[in-house]
């Protein structure tokens, strides 16, 4: 059964740092991985998505890597601002159109 | 900007109440499903749908029902509501092929008194 891990739980930097998310999964047997942002009391914001055959993919000051062999992806922030204060969900799903399986977040807090 | 609609945003509602949530895309897209989110957890299928007349129930065990008659429209519905439900419902679609990003509505916070 899919499991999905994420590290840190919280994390508190400075505005203007460099930071990195990390999501582990224990079957490599994945379709594709999409981080999500989500702000409190709201719906998911799909940030990233990288299909199984990609290494990484990149949007304006986001980059996730995957390497599936070893079952981990990470989300790199750069130039981190107070709007970027949420919680991130890294998701996996096992084919195409089928449910995605969650970890529990990483909810950053960045400050002014 | 994903097109996926959810009302109510927020219900307050007493035991043994019947109520559904609604969920809608202008996607086109086939496959939808509700997922369920307590505070701090993580996000469980509930249910999904693999087109019009097609459900399916998650690895969540919940008692709620779904139905699809409209390839726009989603709906979940609880027959007799209890506190246990108290919980956010987040409905989403997907292409279901190739890059199959999952689109997110707002969800339904819903509260049993």
């Amino acid at each position: 059964k899919q499991e999905v891990t994420q590290i840190p739980a919280a994390l508190s930097v400075p505005e203007g740092e460099n930071l990195v998310l990390n999501c582990s999964f224990t079957d490599s047997a994945i379709y594709n991985l999409q981080w999500f942002r989500q702000d409190p009391g709201k719906g998911l914001t799909s940030l990233l998505l990288i299909q199984s055959s990609q290494r990484e993919q990149t949007s304006g000051r986001l980059n996730a890597s995957l390497d599936k062999s070893s079952g981990r992806s990470t989300l790199y922030i750069a130039a981190s601002q107070p709007g970027d204060s949420a919680t991130y969900l890294c998701a996996v799903n096992g084919q195409a159109g089928t449910a995605l399986i969650f970890g529990k977040g990483t909810t950053l807090s960045v400050s002014s | 900007e994903a097109d996926i609609y959810q009302t109510p945003r927020y219900l307050v509602i007493g035991t043994g109440k019947k109520i559904t949530l609604e969920c809608s895309q202008t996607m086109g897209h086939d496959k939808m499903y509700w997922y369920q989110q307590d505070p701090g957890m993580e996000l469980h299928l509930i249910h999904y749908s693999y087109g019009v007349n097609s459900t399916e129930k998650g690895d969540l065990s919940s008692e709620s029902t779904v139905s699809r008659i409209r390839t726009e429209h989603f709906p979940l519905t609880l027959e007799s509501a209890r506190p246990s439900h108290t919980s956010q419902y987040l409905c989403a679609s997907s292409e279901g092929q190739s890059v199959d990003t999952q689109y997110f509505g707002p969800g339904t916070r819903l509260t049993v008194l």
